[in-house]
Parts: C-alpha cells; structure tokens; sequence
C-alpha cells in the first residue's frame, strides 16, 4: 500500500523559509515522479513543482526562484524547500505521486503553511 | 500555460439524476494529457479519470470522461449523496501543469 506522509508545515512569518518532508512507503521515491500540489484556503488546486526519475525539476512561476523540490533519497522522502514566503503562499500543501510526471495517483493528507505576522 | 476553465461554477442536483461537468482549455491539448479529480471537503483530492477517458483504479463505471481538442466533459450517472464534492480537472502534459478552478456539485 502507497503511503505519503506531509510534514513540516507551520506558522512563519513573511520572509521567512519553511522546509516540508514528505515521507513515502510502497514506493521508491527515488525512482519516481513526484509533486507538490497546494491548496489556498477554501480555493482550487494549484500546481507548484514536480520532479523527475531523472531529478529534472519544474516549477510554477509563482513560485519559481523561491521553491526547490529535491528527494532524500536515503529516507525516501520528498522535499520542498520554501524561501522568502508570501501571505499568498498560504496553503495546505500535498504530496503527490505523478505517473510518468502527469496525473497524480497517490496523494498525502496536506500540510498546512501559513504565511503571516 | 494552458488555462483551463470549468463550468459551471456550482451544480445543484439531486440524488438519482446524472450531472455533466465541463473542462475547456485556452488551446487544444492532447486527449492524453487531461485528468479529473474528485474532492470531499478535509481530504486530498482523489484521481477519477487520466487521459481524458480512462478510469483510474476503482472508480466506479457511473463516472466516465469525454472529449478531445478544447473540450473535455466528466460526467457522473445516478448521482448518489457521496458523489457530492468538488471536481476538478487537470492538464498534465509538459510543465507547467495547471487545474481548472473546479465544479461544485451540491444536493438541491
């Protein structure tokens, strides 16, 4: 059974850098696409990055500059890296395995950051 | 990027009857690269249908995709209480990925 785990999230202040983890179990993180999808609340789903088997990553340009996806590999988590975060970066973010880098069939339970002072 | 835009906004059915969601595209994509999800409130969104027509794993046959070009529809047969949510779809060909504003479909 494929298990995604968010962790990390928090209250920060504008400016600031949060680091989210994702941990994985029924897959290899290290050999799989995997993204970050993240939700503002009571809005829609918004794309955020993705990362390749390959390591290729791709951002949005709302967050590209800011954000960096990247795997730790030796605890099969997935990674994203947040700086200089806005009040609009606030967002329940999910972890999500992408089939071939499209559609995303195993989703974490969300990680809620909130961006404010 | 391609801009998908959902209709309608909000769709008040009720339980028996069957509901027709509506994805359009800002320019024509590959029927393979178009993806619906399903969201209940508290939870993560849950795949329904990839490449357009293709049922993901588990998905009941009442909900089936259509479409090629601009136009993609999701449509759901025998509306049952727990098919209430919100739907969105999803482009997913080369990045940028993007997701339409999403459906809600209440009980009226």
């Amino acid at each position: 059974e494929v298990q995604l785990l968010e962790s990390g999230g928090g209250l920060v202040q504008p400016g600031g850098s949060v680091r989210l983890s994702c941990a994985a179990s029924g897959i290899t993180v290290r050999s799989s696409y995997m993204s970050w999808i993240r939700q503002a609340p009571g809005k829609g789903l918004e794309w955020v990055a993705l990362i390749y088997s390959t390591g290729n990553t791709f951002y949005a340009d709302s967050v590209n500059g800011r954000f960096t996806i990247s795997r730790d590999t030796s605890n099969n988590m997935l990674i994203l890296q947040m700086n200089s975060l806005r009040a609009e970066d606030t967002a329940v973010y999910y972890c999500a395995r992408s089939v071939y880098g499209g559609f995303s069939d195993y989703w974490g339970r969300g990680a809620l950051v909130t961006v404010s002072s | 990027e391609i801009v998908l835009t959902q209709s309608p906004g909000t769709l008040s059915l009720s339980p028996g009857e069957g509901a027709t969601l509506s994805c359009r595209a800002s320019q024509s994509v590959s029927s393979s690269y178009l993806a619906w999800y399903q969201q209940k409130p508290g939870q993560a969104p849950r795949l329904l249908i990839y490449g357009a027509s293709s049922r993901a794993t588990g998905v009941p046959d009442k909900f089936s995709g259509s479409g090629s070009g601009t136009d993609f529809t999701l449509t759901i047969n025998r509306l049952e209480p727990e098919d209430f949510a919100v739907y969105y779809c999803q482009y997913y060909g080369r990045p940028p990925q993007s997701f339409g504003q999403g459906t809600k479909l209440e009980i009226k």
